[in-house]
Order: C-alpha cells, then structure tokens, then sequence
C-alpha cells in the first residue's frame, strides 16, 4: 500500500523553529519528486516547498523561501521540512505529498501550531 | 505568489451536470495543465484528474477534465449527495518554478 507518514506536530512559539518528516513506503520513493502543502484552519491549499527525485532541485513558494528549507534521503524513503523563524501565520496542517503529473498521493496531515 | 482562479461556490441540483472552472496563464495552466483535486472535510485531498487529464485508478467515469487555452475545466455528470466537497485546481508554474493553487470551489449539491 502506498502511504506518506508525517510527523513533527506540535507547538511552537513564534520566532522558533520545527521540523517536519515524512516517511514514505510502498512505491519507489527516489524516483519521484515530492512536495510540501499546508492548509491553514478553514483555508484553503497553499503550496510550500518541493524536492527533486534525486535531491538536486528544490522548490519553494516566494514568501516562504529563505525561511523554509526542504531535503530528503532517498536511502531512509524521508523527506523533511526544516521552518525555521515561525509566525502565528505558518499555523496549518501540513501535508506530504507524491507528484505523478499531479499531487497522487497525501498523507493524513500534521498539525504546526504557531502561538505564544 | 500569482494563484489560479476558481469561481469560491457551484450549487446544483441532485443528478446534474456541474463544471468547474481554473483559470491561470500561459505560464501555468496553459503551459501543463492542471491537475484537480477533492476535499472532504477533516479529509486530505485526494486526486481526481491529473494534468494529462487522466483519472487516476478508482476515480468515478463522472469526472472529467479538459482545457482550452488558459482554462481547465472539471464536468461532474450525475450529482451525487457525496460529491458535495471542496474541489481544487493545480498547475506547475515556469515563471515561479513552484506549483500553484486555485483558491477551491464549494460544491453544494442541493
């Protein structure tokens, strides 16, 4: 079965910093680039940060990047998302996903809470 | 960051025909396509149309997509009570090397 497992929820003041995982299982995670999207409380889909199949190309989202930095490790089938400098703004679910000529594959989601 | 365009509700009634429209530019939409997506509440999105156009393995034969120009566009044939979700349109962007979103339709089917 293919799944995307996110982890790294939590509660975070603002100005710190969090990160996030994803564990990836049933397909052949290093051939496929893969992405970060949150969604704030009755929002809608915001696009954060994507990673190249094979690590070499990373892409974020104009008012995120400098603060967010996206990797993964083919050889442990992770992805991760290091927030760093958080605002009360960056309060979402955060979501892992697959891309094959779309967003194919979600996880469940985990919760970042930004507040004081 | 430039988004894709989507009308924010679509209400219809049970057993007819919905579209939904996206509408980017020729960096995006016109560029790739978009890909659709459904929300349920308290749910993950789940794909419904990739941008090729094609249904993913699973997906009802009463979604559609297609495009013309800047505009992609997803027909719902037969309404049914559980089609009433959030749907959203994405697209690669060239010109932002980042994926973009449409700001989702609310379907209501009545």
């Amino acid at each position: 079965e293919v799944q995307l497992v996110e982890s790294g929820r939590g509660l975070v003041q603002p100005g710190g910093s969090l990160t996030l995982s994803c564990s990836a299982s049933g397909f052949t995670f290093r051939n496929y680039n893969m992405h970060w999207v949150r969604q704030a409380p009755g929002k809608g889909l915001e696009y954060v940060s994507g990673v190249s199949s094979h690590g070499r190309y990373t892409y974020y989202t104009d008012s995120l990047r400098g603060r967010f930095t996206i990797s993964r490790d083919n050889s442990e089938n992770t992805m991760f998302l290091q927030m760093s400098s958080l605002r009360t703004e960056d309060t979402a679910v955060y979501y892992c996903v697959k891309e094959d000529s779309g967003f194919d594959v979600w996880g469940q989601g985990t919760m970042v809470t930004v507040s004081s | 960051q430039a988004g894709l365009t989507q009308p924010p509700s679509v209400s219809k009634g049970l057993r007819q025909t919905a579209t939904l429209t996206c509408t980017g530019n020729s960096n995006n939409v016109g560029h790739q396509g978009a890909a659709w997506l459904q929300q349920h509440q308290g749910h993950p999105p789940k794909l419904l149309s990739d941008r090729n156009n094609n249904r993913p393995s699973g997906i009802s034969e009463r979604f559609s997509a297609s495009r013309s120009g800047n505009t992609d566009s997803l027909t719902i044939t037969g309404l049914q009570p559980e089609d009433e979700a959030d749907y959203y349109c994405s697209a690669w962007d060239r010109s932002l090397s980042a994926w973009v979103f449409g700001g989702g339709t609310k379907l209501t089917v009545l």
